[in-house]
Protein backbone atom coordinates (compact mmCIF):
# COMPACT_ATOMS: atom_id res chain seq x y z
CA UNK A 1 0.00 0.00 0.00
CA UNK A 2 1.43 3.50 -0.85
CA UNK A 3 1.11 6.74 1.58
CA UNK A 4 2.10 10.01 0.59
CA UNK A 5 3.03 12.67 2.99
CA UNK A 6 2.81 16.33 3.14
CA UNK A 7 4.05 17.49 6.16
CA UNK A 8 3.32 21.20 5.80
CA UNK A 9 -0.03 22.53 5.84
CA UNK A 10 1.05 26.17 5.31
CA UNK A 11 4.06 27.50 3.78
CA UNK A 12 4.63 31.10 3.54
CA UNK A 13 7.07 32.67 1.51
CA UNK A 14 7.59 36.40 -0.04
CA UNK A 15 7.10 36.72 -3.90
CA UNK A 16 10.56 35.93 -5.34
CA UNK A 17 11.86 33.89 -2.54
CA UNK A 18 12.84 30.40 -3.39
CA UNK A 19 10.37 27.51 -2.12
CA UNK A 20 10.28 23.89 -1.44
CA UNK A 21 7.20 22.28 -1.20
CA UNK A 22 7.81 18.27 0.63
CA UNK A 23 6.35 15.60 -0.24
CA UNK A 24 7.07 11.66 1.26
CA UNK A 25 6.06 8.78 0.48
CA UNK A 26 6.28 5.14 1.46
CA UNK A 27 6.40 2.39 -0.87
CA UNK A 28 8.83 -0.51 -1.62
CA UNK A 29 8.02 -0.67 -5.55
CA UNK A 30 7.91 1.16 -8.55
CA UNK A 31 5.85 4.80 -8.84
CA UNK A 32 4.85 7.29 -10.88
CA UNK A 33 5.24 10.46 -8.80
CA UNK A 34 3.25 13.57 -9.67
CA UNK A 35 2.57 17.02 -8.39
CA UNK A 36 -0.79 19.32 -9.00
CA UNK A 37 -1.74 22.57 -8.65
CA UNK A 38 -4.99 23.67 -7.82
CA UNK A 39 -5.97 27.93 -7.44
CA UNK A 40 -8.92 29.00 -5.04
CA UNK A 41 -12.00 27.83 -6.67
CA UNK A 42 -10.79 25.92 -9.47
CA UNK A 43 -10.11 22.08 -10.39
CA UNK A 44 -6.78 20.70 -9.99
CA UNK A 45 -3.67 21.03 -12.80
CA UNK A 46 -1.07 18.75 -13.51
CA UNK A 47 2.61 19.90 -13.06
CA UNK A 48 4.89 17.25 -13.11
CA UNK A 49 5.54 13.61 -13.14
CA UNK A 50 8.74 11.21 -12.22
CA UNK A 51 8.56 7.61 -13.14
CA UNK A 52 12.07 6.28 -13.81
CA UNK A 53 15.72 8.48 -15.46
CA UNK A 54 17.17 12.21 -14.76
CA UNK A 55 15.27 12.38 -11.03
CA UNK A 56 15.00 16.10 -11.89
CA UNK A 57 11.90 16.60 -13.38
CA UNK A 58 11.40 20.16 -14.91
CA UNK A 59 7.34 21.32 -14.62
CA UNK A 60 5.79 24.05 -15.92
CA UNK A 61 6.03 27.91 -14.83
CA UNK A 62 9.60 27.44 -13.49
CA UNK A 63 8.80 24.05 -10.93
CA UNK A 64 10.64 21.12 -11.13
CA UNK A 65 10.67 18.48 -8.42
CA UNK A 66 13.39 15.96 -7.18
CA UNK A 67 13.39 12.14 -6.60
CA UNK A 68 14.89 10.87 -3.91
CA UNK A 69 14.69 7.18 -3.57
CA UNK A 70 17.12 7.26 -0.33
CA UNK A 71 14.55 9.94 0.90
CA UNK A 72 11.34 8.49 -0.22
CA UNK A 73 10.68 11.90 -0.76
CA UNK A 74 9.56 14.21 -4.17
CA UNK A 75 10.12 17.92 -3.36
CA UNK A 76 8.61 20.35 -5.35
CA UNK A 77 10.98 23.58 -5.96
CA UNK A 78 10.78 27.11 -7.55
CA UNK A 79 13.40 29.47 -7.41
CA UNK A 80 11.86 32.41 -7.40
CA UNK A 81 8.30 32.19 -6.62
CA UNK A 82 6.02 34.85 -8.31
CA UNK A 83 2.08 36.26 -7.02
CA UNK A 84 0.42 33.82 -9.41
CA UNK A 85 2.10 30.83 -7.43
CA UNK A 86 -0.74 30.93 -4.21
CA UNK A 87 -2.42 28.02 -4.79
CA UNK A 88 -2.37 24.34 -2.51
CA UNK A 89 -0.22 21.95 -4.14
CA UNK A 90 -1.25 18.22 -3.94
CA UNK A 91 1.68 15.30 -4.92
CA UNK A 92 0.40 11.93 -5.83
CA UNK A 93 1.81 8.87 -5.83
CA UNK A 94 0.73 5.71 -7.94
CA UNK A 95 1.79 1.87 -8.51
CA UNK A 96 0.44 -0.87 -10.55
CA UNK A 97 -0.54 -3.19 -7.73
CA UNK A 98 -3.08 -0.57 -7.00
CA UNK A 99 -4.18 0.11 -10.91
CA UNK A 100 -2.38 3.24 -11.00
CA UNK A 101 -4.91 4.65 -8.99
CA UNK A 102 -3.39 8.14 -7.58
CA UNK A 103 -2.59 8.16 -4.03
CA UNK A 104 -3.02 11.90 -2.77
CA UNK A 105 -1.42 13.84 0.15
CA UNK A 106 -3.01 16.41 1.82
CA UNK A 107 -1.61 19.22 -0.12
CA UNK A 108 0.16 22.38 1.49
CA UNK A 109 -1.14 26.01 0.90
CA UNK A 110 1.41 28.03 -0.48
CA UNK A 111 1.12 31.58 0.38
CA UNK A 112 3.27 34.77 -1.30
CA UNK A 113 3.36 37.71 0.22
CA UNK A 114 4.26 40.81 -1.79
CA UNK B 1 -12.23 27.09 -23.62
CA UNK B 2 -12.64 23.97 -20.61
CA UNK B 3 -12.47 20.84 -22.24
CA UNK B 4 -14.44 19.25 -19.31
CA UNK B 5 -17.47 20.68 -18.15
CA UNK B 6 -19.11 20.06 -15.07
CA UNK B 7 -22.54 21.21 -14.64
CA UNK B 8 -23.58 23.13 -12.87
CA UNK B 9 -20.92 25.09 -10.65
CA UNK B 10 -22.83 25.41 -7.60
CA UNK B 11 -25.82 23.38 -6.55
CA UNK B 12 -28.22 24.05 -3.06
CA UNK B 13 -30.18 20.76 -2.59
CA UNK B 14 -32.47 19.90 0.52
CA UNK B 15 -31.71 17.19 2.88
CA UNK B 16 -33.24 14.00 1.91
CA UNK B 17 -33.60 14.94 -2.02
CA UNK B 18 -31.58 13.90 -4.78
CA UNK B 19 -29.24 15.44 -7.24
CA UNK B 20 -27.28 14.66 -10.33
CA UNK B 21 -24.16 16.02 -11.09
CA UNK B 22 -23.27 16.36 -14.64
CA UNK B 23 -19.66 15.90 -16.58
CA UNK B 24 -18.52 15.68 -19.89
CA UNK B 25 -15.30 15.84 -21.01
CA UNK B 26 -14.07 16.88 -24.66
CA UNK B 27 -10.33 15.71 -24.32
CA UNK B 28 -10.87 11.87 -26.23
CA UNK B 29 -9.88 10.27 -22.57
CA UNK B 30 -11.34 6.72 -22.17
CA UNK B 31 -10.84 7.20 -18.43
CA UNK B 32 -12.85 9.41 -16.07
CA UNK B 33 -13.21 9.75 -12.38
CA UNK B 34 -15.16 11.41 -9.45
CA UNK B 35 -13.58 12.75 -6.87
CA UNK B 36 -14.72 14.96 -3.80
CA UNK B 37 -12.98 17.75 -1.46
CA UNK B 38 -14.48 19.23 1.59
CA UNK B 39 -12.85 20.84 4.79
CA UNK B 40 -12.74 17.58 6.11
CA UNK B 41 -11.10 15.57 3.48
CA UNK B 42 -8.60 17.33 1.06
CA UNK B 43 -9.07 15.25 -1.87
CA UNK B 44 -11.19 12.03 -1.90
CA UNK B 45 -11.06 9.40 -4.43
CA UNK B 46 -14.78 8.23 -4.86
CA UNK B 47 -14.89 5.97 -8.83
CA UNK B 48 -13.22 5.47 -11.83
CA UNK B 49 -14.69 4.73 -15.06
CA UNK B 50 -13.03 3.12 -18.24
CA UNK B 51 -14.94 2.49 -21.44
CA UNK B 52 -18.12 3.08 -19.83
CA UNK B 53 -17.38 0.22 -17.20
CA UNK B 54 -16.77 0.62 -13.49
CA UNK B 55 -13.60 0.52 -12.57
CA UNK B 56 -12.98 1.08 -9.08
CA UNK B 57 -15.60 2.27 -6.62
CA UNK B 58 -14.38 3.69 -3.29
CA UNK B 59 -17.15 4.83 -1.97
CA UNK B 60 -18.60 3.34 0.72
CA UNK B 61 -22.53 4.37 0.23
CA UNK B 62 -24.33 3.20 -2.12
CA UNK B 63 -26.60 6.71 -2.16
CA UNK B 64 -23.72 7.54 -4.67
CA UNK B 65 -24.43 6.00 -8.10
CA UNK B 66 -22.17 6.93 -11.55
CA UNK B 67 -23.77 7.06 -14.85
CA UNK B 68 -22.21 7.11 -17.75
CA UNK B 69 -24.75 7.02 -20.75
CA UNK B 70 -21.84 7.55 -23.52
CA UNK B 71 -17.71 7.37 -23.50
CA UNK B 72 -17.37 11.05 -22.75
CA UNK B 73 -19.77 11.20 -20.21
CA UNK B 74 -19.77 10.04 -15.91
CA UNK B 75 -22.51 11.72 -13.96
CA UNK B 76 -23.05 11.58 -10.20
CA UNK B 77 -26.35 10.81 -8.80
CA UNK B 78 -26.68 11.62 -5.15
CA UNK B 79 -30.06 10.32 -3.56
CA UNK B 80 -31.04 10.82 0.51
CA UNK B 81 -28.66 13.40 0.51
CA UNK B 82 -27.14 14.42 3.72
CA UNK B 83 -25.35 17.55 5.24
CA UNK B 84 -21.94 15.77 5.39
CA UNK B 85 -22.54 15.46 1.67
CA UNK B 86 -21.60 19.14 1.04
CA UNK B 87 -18.66 19.46 -0.73
CA UNK B 88 -16.94 20.40 -4.16
CA UNK B 89 -17.32 17.58 -6.57
CA UNK B 90 -14.38 17.24 -9.51
CA UNK B 91 -15.06 15.30 -12.52
CA UNK B 92 -11.76 13.79 -14.19
CA UNK B 93 -10.40 11.96 -17.06
CA UNK B 94 -7.37 10.74 -17.95
CA UNK B 95 -6.08 9.24 -21.77
CA UNK B 96 -6.36 5.43 -20.22
CA UNK B 97 -6.93 3.77 -17.43
CA UNK B 98 -4.38 4.75 -14.90
CA UNK B 99 -2.41 7.37 -16.25
CA UNK B 100 -0.89 9.52 -14.51
CA UNK B 101 -1.87 12.81 -16.05
CA UNK B 102 -5.02 13.44 -14.68
CA UNK B 103 -7.14 16.55 -15.98
CA UNK B 104 -9.90 17.75 -13.80
CA UNK B 105 -12.84 19.59 -13.91
CA UNK B 106 -14.05 22.85 -12.67
CA UNK B 107 -15.74 21.23 -9.90
CA UNK B 108 -19.36 21.88 -8.73
CA UNK B 109 -20.00 22.57 -5.21
CA UNK B 110 -23.24 20.96 -3.32
CA UNK B 111 -24.24 22.69 -0.82
CA UNK B 112 -26.93 20.50 1.53
CA UNK B 113 -29.39 22.18 3.81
Amino acid sequence: TQTVSQSDAHVTVFEGDSVELRCNYSYGGSIYLSWYIQHHGRGLQFLLKYYSGNPVVQGVNGFKAEFSKSDSSFHLRKASVHWSDSAVYFCAVSAWDSNYQLIWGSGTKLIIKP
Amino acid sequence: DPKIIQKPKYLVAVTGSEKILICEQYLGHNAMYWYRQSAKKPLEFMFSYSYQKLMDNQTASSRFQPQSSKKNHLDLQITALKPDDSATYFCASSQDPGGTEVFFGKGTRLTVV
